[in-house]
């Protein structure tokens, strides 16, 4: 059984550019959410997508978006980056919105670089 | 203060030692705790999921939950040098979806 998958692993940006990372859930999980992973900060909750709809935001700026498709495939998008963006992006999927028993699965995270 | 504390660590121990990892909380409200592995270059996995007080043993993994003191606890017994890892703690509420992480504390299991 497929893992989530995230791609690409690794990016760099500059300043100012915008950038789109894509996850694919595991087969039949229907919700995705995004976290920002720095060794500051730790892990920061992002968004959460069911059924194509953004149940959940973070406390992120406007510059920071994300969508589901109908496959329940996910993408975010970071507008106008800066460089404290630079970060491990992780993608998580589990099969309800009520994770319980089970958690999240997550990817193995895009490695995003702001130079 | 955050509402999850959780010391990074590295906490260096020999194998075969019992680890124990730790979490602090704030909100009184989360009732469903969490611990994950997250091996270098790798995304967090689930090692265990509880809920509410008391414990649950997996293996050579024991999580531990306080709700009274807020508090709550990962035990490895006999632990491996594939053990090195860092451990993140998460937890929520009833009535939300989304877990709150701690920082995570780094492993180190030397031969």
């Amino acid at each position: 059984k497929a893992g989530v998958t995230q791609t690409p692993r690794y990016l760099i940006k500059t300043r100012g550019q915008q950038v789109t990372l894509s996850c694919s859930p595991i087969s039949g999980h229907r919700s995705v959410s995004w976290y920002q992973q720095t060794p500051g900060q730790g892990l920061q909750f992002l968004f959460e997508y069911f059924s194509e709809t953004q149940r959940n935001k973070g406390n992120f700026p406007g510059r920071f978006s994300g969508r589901q498709f109908s496959n329940s495939r996910s993408e975010m998008n970071v507008s106008t980056l800066e460089l404290g963006d630079s970060a491990l992006y992780l993608c998580a999927s589990s099969w309800a919105r009520d994770n319980t028993n089970y958690g999240y699965t997550f990817g193995s995270g895009t490695r995003l670089t702001v130079v | 203060q955050k509402e999850v504390e959780q010391d990074p660590g590295p906490l260096s121990v020999p194998e075969g030692a019992i680890v124990s990892l730790n979490c602090t909380y704030s909100n009184s409200a989360f009732q469903y705790f969490m611990w994950y592995r997250q091996y270098s270059r790798k995304g967090p996995e689930l090692l265990m999921y509880t809920y509410s007080s008391g414990n649950k043993e997996d293996g050579r993994f024991t999580a531990q939950v306080d709700k009274s003191s807020k508090y709550i606890s990962l035990f490895i017994r006999d632990s491996q040098p594939s053990d090195s890892a860092t451990y993140l703690c998460a937890m929520r509420s009833g009535g939300s979806y989304i877990p709150t992480f701690g920082r995570g504390t780094s492993l180190i299991v030397h031969p």
